[in-house]
């Protein structure tokens, strides 16, 4: 079984800033990772994966996040946060093989950037 | 054009009705997932199907059934409604065993209120 910890619940930050929200995965497989957005009453939306090759990956609107093996880590960073970045963060990691794939999500960060 | 969508997005009744939520996506992929978020944020799955047939089922009460009729649809009964299953669910989908990892894109969400 896998678990995930995303050891910050909330996380204030001021415009411009960066951040890095902490992401640690555990599973006896290989996995896949994911962060997913959610803004308020809006559902999740994929911000962006490692399933394998480069162990940096980058989104589109400037996250990027690194996978890290040995610490069993995938923290999501920024390098300057926006007020519009305003929302829930989950990470999410991916185990088992074919369609008993699971996804299991963490607890959730909320990001909160100030003016 | 909406991936997935979920109908509807807002749902409040009494204690002991019977409901039901639809599910549909249109990203042609064979796998279809049910989720719960309480009121913590906390996402946990519930059920998923393959090609119209059950994988994942997790510990959830008996009064929950899900069906699909076909590999497009993933619909959710709910019966004798409970206080705690005010919540909202979400629905998702992927396509099993590709290159993509089995990203799974999940619909708006449907909240849930039992009074």
């Amino acid at each position: 079984a896998q678990s995930v910890t995303q050891l910050d619940s909330q996380v204030p930050v001021f415009e411009e800033a960066p951040v890095e929200l902490r992401c640690n995965y555990s599973s006896s497989v290989s996995v896949y990772l994911f962060w997913y957005v959610q803004y308020p009453n809006q559902g999740l939306q994929l911000l962006l994966k490692y399933l394998s090759g480069s162990t940096l990956v980058e989104s589109i609107n400037g996250f990027e996040a690194e996978f890290n093996k040995s610490q069993t880590s995938f923290h999501l960073r920024k390098p300057s946060v926006h007020i519009s970045d305003t929302a829930e963060y989950f990470c999410a990691v991916s185990a088992g093989s074919g369609s008993a794939r699971q996804l299991t999500f963490g607890s959730g960060t909320q990001l909160t950037v100030l003016p | 054009d909406t991936a997935v969508s979920q109908t509807p997005k807002y749902l409040v009744t009494q204690m002991g009705n019977d409901k039901s939520i639809k599910c549909e996506q249109n990203l042609g992929h064979d796998t279809m997932y049910w989720y719960k978020q309480d009121s913590k944020k906390f996402l946990k799955i519930m059920f998923s199907y393959n090609n119209k047939e059950l994988i994942i089922n997790e510990t959830v009460p008996n009064r929950f059934s899900p069906k699909s009729p076909d590999k497009a649809h993933l619909n959710l009964h709910i019966n004798s409604l409970e206080l705690g299953d005010s919540a909202v669910y979400f629905c998702a989908s992927s396509q099993a065993g590709t290159s993509k990892g089995d990203t799974q894109y999940f619909g708006p969400g449907t909240r849930l209120t039992v009074l």
